[in-house]
């Protein structure tokens, strides 16, 4: 059981470039989010997809792109990479009457 | 003003000292309350959820004021492998199940 699970675990993008960020749970949870956490600040939610099949803005959306590829997988795209966007992303995941969340590895993204 | 509050610390604290930290909350609507830990470079990890009447886990107790709208934790016989940043959470409930983070209370414990 390996949990929430995220790739890459470091990236360095230039100005402009995309990339997807994946995610996997493997706990059968119902809810998954996708949180930046930046230094002086709280975790930050991007996005958030509360079942299979939907997805919703969080706090901070622009410049951003989600996909609920299953119920195990939750990726997040950055289509056009800015500086403002790097960052370090977490995924996490909820089960339906639970209310904490479990966060994955996180990957440190630079954009230069 | 924010929404979650803590003192970022740092606190220095000697191995086997007593530490206590606070945290308030701006939205009397929130639903539940939760003390993270995170390692330096690491995710953030459930350490309690916090009760009303107050709860205990080994060393740790947490204590919710609902209407000061205050959380604290309370971590006793401090350890070194206790040294890390300890993250107060709410959650406003609702559709989202919503999670505010504060934004942390870094906390090192001395040989």
């Amino acid at each position: 059981n390996a949990g929430v699970t995220q790739t890459p675990k470091f990236q360095v993008l230039k100005t402009g470039q995309s990339m997807t960020l994946q995610c996997a749970q493997d706990m059968n949870h119902n809810s998954m989010y996708w949180y930046r956490q930046d230094p002086g600040m709280g975790l930050r939610l991007i996005y958030y997809s509360a079942s299979e099949g939907t997805t919703d803005k969080g706090e901070v959306p622009n410049g951003y792109n989600v996909s609920r590829l299953n119920k195990r997988e939750f990726s997040l795209r950055l289509e056009s990479a800015a500086p403002s966007q790097t960052s370090v992303y977490f995924c996490a995941s909820r089960t339906s009457g639970r209310d904490e969340q479990y966060f994955g590895p996180g990957t440190r993204l630079t954009v230069t | 003003r924010k929404e979650v509050e803590q003192d970022p610390g740092p606190f220095n604290v000697p191995e086997g000292a007593t530490v206590a930290f606070n945290c308030t909350y701006s939205n009397s609507a929130s639903q539940s309350f939760f003390w993270y830990r995170q390692d330096c470079r690491k995710e953030p990890k459930l350490l309690m959820s916090v009760y009303s009447s107050g709860n205990e886990d080994g060393r740790f107790t947490a204590q919710l004021n609902r209407a000061s709208q205050y959380i604290s934790l309370l971590i006793r016989d401090s350890k070194l492998s206790d040294s890390a940043t300890y993250l107060c959470v709410v959650n406003l409930g609702g559709a989202t199940n919503k999670l505010i983070f504060g934004t942390g209370t870094l906390l090192a414990v001395q040989p």
